[in-house]
Formats: C-alpha cells, structure tokens, sequence
C-alpha cells in the first residue's frame, strides 16, 4: 500500500547532537512537509518542498534543516542549534504544491527526547 | 495571515451519542478551504473531511458532517452516534498559501480532544 514512512519511531538526542529523522513517500507527491508538535499544540511548519533539489523555510525553521535529493525522501536534520527539540515530528506530503480539495497525508510521526 | 480557533480544549460524549467539535477561522480569502484530521493516541493524522468555501452544501462522510456556517466563519464538525475508537485529538485546519509560486500549507488549530464515554 502507498503511504508516508517515518522513522524512527522514538529518538533521543544528547546534549550538541546533531539527530536525522527519516520520511520516504511511495506516492509520488510532488510535495513533502515537516512539522513539529508540542503538547496541547496544533502542528506547526518546520520545512516544506514543492520539488526534488528544492524546499523552503517554514514558520519554525531554525536550528532545523533538510535535503530533497530524490522525490521520495525528504529527511529532516534536527541540529544542536535547536535548544528545545523535545516535541513530536510529523512528515506529510501533497500531490501538488497547491492543496485544493486534496488532503495532507502524513506518517506515524517520530518523537523526539533530549537525554 | 489565516487563523484557527477551536475553544473547546476536551469535549466529553456518551457512546451512540451525537457530537459537535467548534472550529472558528478568520481569513481575507475569498477561496479557502477546510480540513479536519483526527489524531488517536498513535500519533497519526487521518484525513476525516473536507469542506471549500464555494461548496454549496454542507460536506457529509459517512458519520462526519460539517456545519458550515460561512458568514460567520464556522465550520464546526458533527460526528453521530460516537464509538469508542473516536475518542482522540481533532485538528481543524485551513489552506494558506506559502509562496506566490503557488505552495500551499495547513494551518491548525490547538485541537480538541474527545472522550467517548461507554
């Protein structure tokens, strides 16, 4: 079945760790985000993507990066510059950059703990 | 700059009961579109419905339907005869645009979270 897979599910990151969180699509959207959620929180945009070798600062990009070298793929750098990167990662994706009546479909989601 | 309001941090439901989830959005669009997910404990986001602002009708799927009251800029979610496995967070969320290269995001609400009482 076509879906978005994030992993790990858990991840726990030391003090000056850089840590990657993996999400691959098979459903060849055009679109891939990522987003942070924190307790009691909606979803907030880190990075987003309309193309392969293209993406975008989202609201909350800072101390985050990420690559989009192959259309199904688009991991997410969480660096030591992200003082407060406990929350929970979600990746979604979007057959167009433009959403019309289309749904976000999005992966289990990786959370993300500081040691 | 869109916004969505959902005032009801948790919302409380007898099994087979109707509910009604709030949703609130202010925007300048005159074409926007609505989304609701619901996220069980697991942490996914279901896609449950949709509703765009030039939809003539109310959106129904299934046991979800939406109350779309445009004028004033409502779009509340009704889920009838609730089941336990409905018991999870529920996300309002609006289109907004990201760039003039046509990119669009979702925008969310804080949510609501529901407890379907047996």
């Amino acid at each position: 079945d076509g879906g978005i897979t994030q992993s790990p599910k858990y991840l726990f990151r030391k003090e000056g760790q850089n840590v990657t969180l993996s999400c691959e699509q098979n459903l060849n959207h055009d679109a891939m985000y990522w987003y942070r959620q924190d307790p009691g929180q909606g979803l907030r945009l880190i990075y987003y993507s309309q193309i392969v070798n293209d993406f975008q600062k989202g609201d909350i990009a800072e101390g985050y990066s990420v690559s989009r070298e192959k259309k199904e793929s688009f991991p997410l750098t969480v660096t030591s510059a992200q003082k407060n990167p406990t929350a929970f990662y979600l990746c979604a994706s979007s057959p167009r950059r433009t959403l019309l009546n289309q749904p976000q479909h999005f992966g289990d989601g990786t959370r993300l703990s500081i040691l | 700059a869109q916004k969505i309001t959902q005032t009801q941090p948790g919302m409380f439901v007898q099994e087979k009961e109707a509910v009604t989830l709030d949703c609130t959005y202010d925007t300048s669009d005159q074409s926007y579109g609505l989304f609701w997910y619901k996220q069980p404990s697991s942490g996914e986001m279901i896609f449950l419905i949709y509703q765009g602002s030039y939809d003539e009708q109310n959106a129904t799927e299934g046991r979800y339907s939406l109350n779309f009251q445009k004028a004033r800029k409502s779009a509340n979610l009704v889920i009838s005869a609730s089941q336990l496995g409905d018991s999870a967070m529920y996300f309002c969320a609006m289109r907004e645009a990201l760039t003039q290269g046509g990119s669009e995001k979702l925008v969310f609400g804080k949510g609501t979270k529901l407890t379907v009482n047996p």
